[in-house]
């Protein structure tokens, strides 16, 4: 099956500091979504992105399906920002395949 | 807030209890799936539901875990004789009836085994 691999594992930033968070996956995607998982374990949308580039606020991505890489940016992290980040594809089943995610500390 | 509603959001159960978990998808969907995330790991898929039919329940333990929609009501996921290997968050999302549109998740539910 298809393979999802997220990168950094980890990061930890300065608040003021940008990152990205790069998405890696192994065939073509129907749709990919970036998830933020805050420290109380809730799982908030961020963007719904199969190709292309969205922006929110602080928050961007971009999908380039054809060579297979998503990429979240984060400008002026905050505190806030803490937690884990999840991309997530589906390849047209019904399984919504995740990767292990990225563990993001912004230090105050 | 007309979100995924998971309820409860904390479960507590000896070992060979039977856990209930359950689901209400956002208002006008009709297509629910089921997570689970143990610790420190990604969710992974369990299973996939719509109104009186499991469409793909690949992701689930082939004994003691079983899944069900039903016409009224909300989707239940079912763990019978729990063991302490099903400590995890199970999450819960629905979508629209095209299975293409963006996933959106409840809260969850922090199953604990003592």
């Amino acid at each position: 099956g298809i393979q999802v691999e997220q990168s950094p594992p980890d990061l930890i930033l300065q608040e003021g500091a940008n990152s990205t968070l790069r998405c890696n996956f192994s065939d073509s995607v129907n749709n990919l979504q970036w998830f933020h998982q805050n420290p109380w374990g809730q799982l908030i949308n961020l963007f719904y992105i199969p190709s292309g580039t969205k922006q929110n606020g602080r928050l961007s991505a971009t999908t380039v399906a054809t060579e297979r890489y998503s990429l979240l940016y984060i400008s002026s992290s905050q505190t806030t920002d803490s937690g884990v980040y999840f991309c997530a594809v589906n390849t047209g089943g019904f399984k919504t395949i995740f990767g292990a995610g990225t563990r993001l500390f912004v230090k105050a | 807030n007309a979100g995924v509603m998971q309820n409860p959001r904390h479960l507590v159960r000896r070992r060979g209890q039977e856990a209930r978990l359950r689901c209400s998808p956002m208002k006008g969907h009709s297509h629910v799936y089921w997570y689970r995330q143990l610790p420190e790991e990604g969710l992974k898929f369990m299973v996939y539901l719509q109104k009186e039919n499991i469409i793909d329940e690949s992701g689930m333990p082939k004994e003691r875990f079983s899944a069900e929609f039903p016409k009224e009501g909300p989707s239940i996921l079912r763990i019978q004789q729990v063991v302490r290997g099903d400590s995890a968050a199970y999450f819960c999302a629905s979508s629209p009836d095209d299975r293409y549109q963006p996933q959106h998740f409840g809260d969850g539910t922090r199953l604990s085994i003592l």
